[in-house]
């Protein structure tokens, strides 16, 4: 079976401090995609990233960035100089190739981001 | 533009009341799927569509049905909504069901709400 763990439920942060947003998986997969989803106040899901197995190198999107370490089945997120506009709900995923459910994404409970002026 | 679209955005109802969740794509998706947010549970499977006439249960499928009668059109239908499905839902899609080879596209959400 996957599994996605998010242990942070709640992070508050104070603008233009660094957060890192964990992420840790199980999957029997060889093949398989990581996401990041952020969830506004507004509700809709905004895609983020999506990482595969077999690509283990950091990414870098502007204040964002994702460390992806397969040893430790981790995917973790970083929001360098937080913004009050990052304040969401952040969702990590996981989706298999030999899982049930077509393109079906597991996903880890949350953290919800508190940006504070 | 391409994009999955749910109707109602936000739906209060009684219980027992039997509603319809719409959700149509507009990018000839094979596959769609429906889930449901909780807090502290993140979004689960409801159900999900292979293709036309092709639909399976996903993790939480009880009390829901779905139909697929056209490729586009992937209705979630409550036929007596109770208080424990009042949640946040979303219907997805993709080019195809081959696990995580096509990335999912999201519609924006329906809050329902049960009393």
């Amino acid at each position: 079976a996957q599994k996605v763990t998010q242990a942070q439920t709640e992070i508050s942060v104070v603008e233009k401090e660094d957060v890192t947003l964990d992420c840790v998986y199980e999957t029997r997969d060889t093949t398989y995609y990581l996401f990041w989803y952020k969830q506004p106040p507004s509700g809709e899901l905004v895609f983020l990233i999506r990482r595969n197995s077999f690509d283990e190198q950091n990414e870098i999107s502007g204040r964002y960035s994702w460390n992806f370490q397969k040893s430790t089945s981790s995917f973790n997120f970083t929001i360098t100089a937080s913004q009050v506009v990052d304040s969401a709900v952040y969702f990590c995923a996981l989706s298999g190739t030999i899982t049930g459910g077509g393109n079906k994404l597991t996903f880890g409970t949350g953290t919800q981001l508190k940006v504070e002026l | 533009e391409a994009q999955v679209t749910q109707n109602p955005r936000y739906l209060i109802t009684v219980t027992g009341k039997k509603l319809t969740v719409t959700c149509s794509q507009n990018m000839n998706h094979e596959y769609m799927s429906w889930y449901r947010q909780d807090p502290g549970l993140g979004l689960r499977q409801i159900y999900y569509s292979m293709n036309v006439e092709v639909t399976d249960k996903g993790d939480v499928p009880e009390g829901y049905k779905v139909s697929r009668k056209e490729k586009r059109n992937f209705p979630l239908i409550l036929e007596s909504p109770s208080p424990n499905q009042t949640s946040l839902y979303f219907c997805a899609s993709s080019l195809n069901g081959k696990g995580a080879s096509s990335p999912l596209h999201f519609g924006n959400g329906t809050r329902l709400t049960v009393t």
